[in-house]
């Protein structure tokens, strides 16, 4: 069984980077033709894509965080990782990772979310 | 990017009656050439990450009740929950992945009457 956790601060100063890390269990984050995305909720509002990666290193981004968000792998640690720089209150949310089946675009693994508050 | 909006946004059904959300999308989430519609639906209890139900518009993930079923193509879809459960009880969202970013609607939330 697969398991994602998500991991990092839960409280980020204005302007600062958010950064996060996705632990994946129960399988290696290299096989199959998965993609690992990352996805967050505010509070009391909907969910909102942030972007997806391969294992190959191909990622793609929502185009209205792209110019702040990073998206990267260690497969030798089985994790993927989220930066969002220039962090604003707006960024307050429950972040997840979650597991894209075959880059087609739908998750059926997610991390239970971890809350980020940027507040200074 | 795609909007999706679901309707209504919040719905209270009796236990064992049948609860129908529906979900549009600003434009069409399939390929004429595959015959498939790019969409999911999304069960989110509190406290808990979302629960993949259904994707391709009508196939149910493996181990989810056969209560739930989805149907519709182009832009009109439906989630229904044949016969509501207690631990139906959560907020339902729709996501199209024909095109990124990937889209979710606002959310349902269902609700025991």
């Amino acid at each position: 069984q697969v398991q994602l956790q998500e991991s990092g601060p839960g409280l980020v100063k204005p302007s600062q980077t958010l950064s996060l890390t996705c632990t994946v269990s129960g399988g290696s984050i290299s096989s199959g033709s998965y993609y690992w995305s990352w996805i967050r909720q505010p509070a009391g509002k909907g969910l909102e894509w942030i972007g997806h990666l391969y294992t190959s290193g191909n990622t793609n981004y929502n185009p209205s965080l792209k110019s702040r968000v990073t998206i990267s792998v260690d497969t030798s640690k089985n994790q993927f990782s989220l930066k969002l720089s220039s962090v604003t209150a707006a960024d307050t949310a429950v972040y997840y990772c979650a597991r894209d089946r075959s880059g087609g675009g739908y998750n059926d693994y997610w991390g239970r979310g971890t809350l980020v508050t940027v507040s200074s | 990017d795609f909007v999706m909006t679901q309707s209504p946004d919040s719905l209270a059904v009796s236990p064992g009656e049948r609860a129908t959300i529906n979900c549009k999308s600003s434009q069409k989430v399939s390929y004429s050439s595959n015959n498939k519609n790019y969409l999911a639906w999304y069960q989110h209890k509190p406290g808990q990450p979302p629960k993949l139900l259904i994707y391709w518009a009508s196939t149910r993930e493996s181990g989810v009740p056969d209560r739930f079923s989805g149907s519709g193509s182009g832009t009109d879809f439906t989630l229904t929950i044949s016969s509501l459960q207690a631990e139906d009880v959560a907020v339902y969202y729709c996501q199209q992945y024909y095109n990124t970013p990937w889209t979710f609607g606002q959310g349902t939330k269902v609700e025991i009457k």
